[in-house]
């Protein structure tokens, strides 16, 4: 079936360092890929998507890049701030599922100064 | 303004008792979902609804009850209420592929039910 698998935390990094969160995915047909963000308190929010392979989504410094041969799409920043301490989720969505979202676990980012 | 709204947004009962969770999306989207976030972040999937009609139903207990009135309309009613059910609910929504844009969710900010 359908699912995403994505790293475990949670992380934690020195403001200004470099992140990557791996995600890997299995699907029946052609997914659309996403990258949620859920700041706390808050409801989770689209961060960045990629429709088809090799698609590179990105958004306010984050970039992931849609990789059919690895079944991948591993979230990376240059240099994390303290303002993007937040749970990230992984997610895939195939439109012959009836939109069927599949989240990963979900994995929680600490920055500090 | 708020695209996906849902009231209340915090609700502590005790056992036993019955709730409703409401949501509204303003969006027009065709697809509305209650999904289930517990104390580890994990998020579960419970119910979608596609133009009123009801096209996701997880393993859930039928303690759990959603309603459509309309299609920017899902509510969640929860029958005797047990400790396991303290989570935060979200509603979401989203446009069927095909109609618009990729399908991506759209959230609400959660209901934080702690059942006591």
């Amino acid at each position: 079936g359908d699912s995403v698998t994505q790293m475990e935390g949670p992380v934690t990094l020195s403001e200004e360092a470099f992140l990557t969160i791996n995600c890997t995915y299995t699907a029946t047909g052609y997914p659309s890929l996403f990258w949620y963000v859920q700041y706390p308190g808050e409801g989770l929010q689209l961060l960045l998507k990629a429709t088809k392979a090799d698609d590179k989504g990105s958004n306010k410094g984050f970039e992931a890049t849609y990789r059919k041969e690895t079944t991948s799409f591993h979230l990376e920043k240059g240099s994390v701030q303290v303002s993007d301490s937040a749970v990230y989720f992984c997610a895939l969505s195939v439109s012959n599922t009836g939109n069927q979202f599949y989240f990963g676990t979900g994995t929680s980012l600490t920055v500090i100064p | 303004d708020t695209a996906v709204s849902q009231t209340p947004k915090y609700l502590v009962t005790q056992m036993g008792n019955d709730k409703s969770i409401k949501c509204e999306q303003n969006l027009g989207h065709d697809t509305m979902y209650w999904y289930k976030q517990d104390s580890k972040k994990f998020l579960k999937i419970m119910f979608s609804y596609n133009n009123k009609e009801l096209i996701i139903n997880e393993t859930v207990p039928n303690r759990f009850s959603p309603k459509s009135p309309d299609k920017a309309h899902l509510n969640l009613h929860i029958n005797s209420l047990e400790l396991g059910d303290s989570a935060v609910y979200f509603c979401a929504s989203s446009p069927f592929p095909g109609t618009a844009g990729t399908g991506e969710l759209f959230f609400g900010e959660g209901s934080r039910l702690t059942v006591l």
